[in-house]
Parts: structure tokens; sequence; C-alpha cells
């Protein structure tokens, strides 16, 4: 069965610091995977996705993941967050039905 | 903005009432998913269609949800006599199939709040 761990419940950073969001996911197969963000009240926003290829993958908003299969992991990154980005983010995979962990809920102190 | 639509955005029901809820996907995404998102958790995967062909249903989906696409373009999902556990965020997203994979782009959700 697919799942997928995210271990911080919660994260603050300062504005301008960097970050780096944990996921390690469970696959039988070589897994599709994704970031999204959700902002209050509000749907799920792709940030970026991993197919194949290249394991580092640039998405929206400055934000890149690393595929690390000997980890099974799939971090998210951003070398300076904005006040903006406070939110819930989301780690998940698969392919048809996705299956998500239980999110980071990113706090930005000034 | 031709993104996925819900309606309503929010819906506050009796226990024991049945609701429906409506999701319009984005044109030409024949494939359809329907997400549950119970407060401090990820959304947890009910069911998807191809067209209006219902593919897979979770267990999570009881007999008191039922979902339909009958022209293969927007969805329904129906609870009958809600339960308070069934207080939700309900979203739904579409994605277009072929010959290669396409992410899933979600809609706004409908949030329920059963009393």
């Amino acid at each position: 069965a697919q799942s997928v761990t995210q271990p911080d419940i919660h994260i603050t950073v300062s504005e301008g610091a960097s970050l780096e969001l944990r996921c390690n996911y469970s696959y039988g197969a070589t897994p599709y995977l994704f970031w999204y963000v959700q902002s209050p009240g509000q749907g799920l926003q792709l940030l970026l996705k991993y197919f194949s290829g290249d394991t580092l993958v640039q998405g929206i908003k400055g934000f890149e993941a690393e595929f690390k299969r000997s980890q099974s992991s799939f971090n998210l990154r951003k070398p300076s967050v904005h006040w903006s980005d406070a939110a819930e983010y989301f780690c998940a995979v698969g392919y048809e039905k996705l299956t998500f962990g239980t999110g980071t809920r990113l706090t930005i102190i000034p | 903005d031709t993104g996925v639509s819900q309606d309503p955005r929010h819906k506050i029901t009796k226990r024991g009432q049945n609701v429906t809820f409506r999701c319009d996907p984005i044109s030409e995404h024949n494939r359809l998913y329907w997400y549950r998102q119970t407060l401090g958790q990820g959304p947890e995967f009910l069911t998807y269609f191809q067209n209006e062909a219902q593919l897979e249903k979770s267990r999570l989906l009881s007999d008191r949800f039922s979902a339909e696409r009958p022209k293969g373009s927007f969805s329904t999902l129906e609870i009958q006599r809600t339960e308070q556990g069934d207080s939700a965020m309900y979203l739904c997203a579409s994605r277009p199939s072929g010959p290669s994979y396409n992410e899933q782009f979600f809609g706004p959700g409908t949030r329920l709040t059963v009393l």
C-alpha cells in the first residue's frame, strides 16, 4: 500500500531564511510524487511534481524538491521564504489515487 | 476562470439530512476525482471517474455516499442521512488523460458542517 509521512507537523521560520520540508513515501513502483500548497479555506495548488528523469525538480514560487530513491524521500526546499509562503504543505504520491501526508503547517515570522 | 469549480462552497446541515455537492471539472478533462479532507489531515481519496464510468471507490465511501457523472462532464456527490463525522472539506479534482501523465487540478472545495 502506498503511504506518505510528513514528520513535521508545524515549522516556524524567519522571513528570508531557508526552508526544508520533509517527505518520505512508500510506493510499490516508480513513484509519481507531488507537493501541493493549501492556504486557509482554499483548495490545493500544485507546487511541483516528479514523474521521472532529473531528480531535482523546480516548481513555482521558487520551490524545488529532490527525489532520493535510496531514502524514499522527496523533500521540498526554498532558499529564502517570504511571508506569503505561510500555508499548509502536502506531499502526495500516486497515479490515479493520490495518497497525501498529514501536512506541514508553515509559519513565517518577521 | 476555467479551473475546477465546486458548488456550494459551504453547506451547513442537520444530522440525518441529505446533501448533494456539484463539481465542474476543467473542460475536456475526462478524469474526475473526489477527496475528503478532515481538520488537520491531508485529503483522502474517495472515488474517481473516467468520463461517466466510476472506476474506483474507496472503502471510505460508505453506502450513504454516492457519486455520479452522468454525461461525463460535471459530477455530483450525495451523502444520505448525514452524520456529524461527515463534517469535512470535500475536494474535487480533474485531469486530462493522454499519452503523457498530467497532474490533478483541484477545486476550492465544499466545506460541510453537520450539526
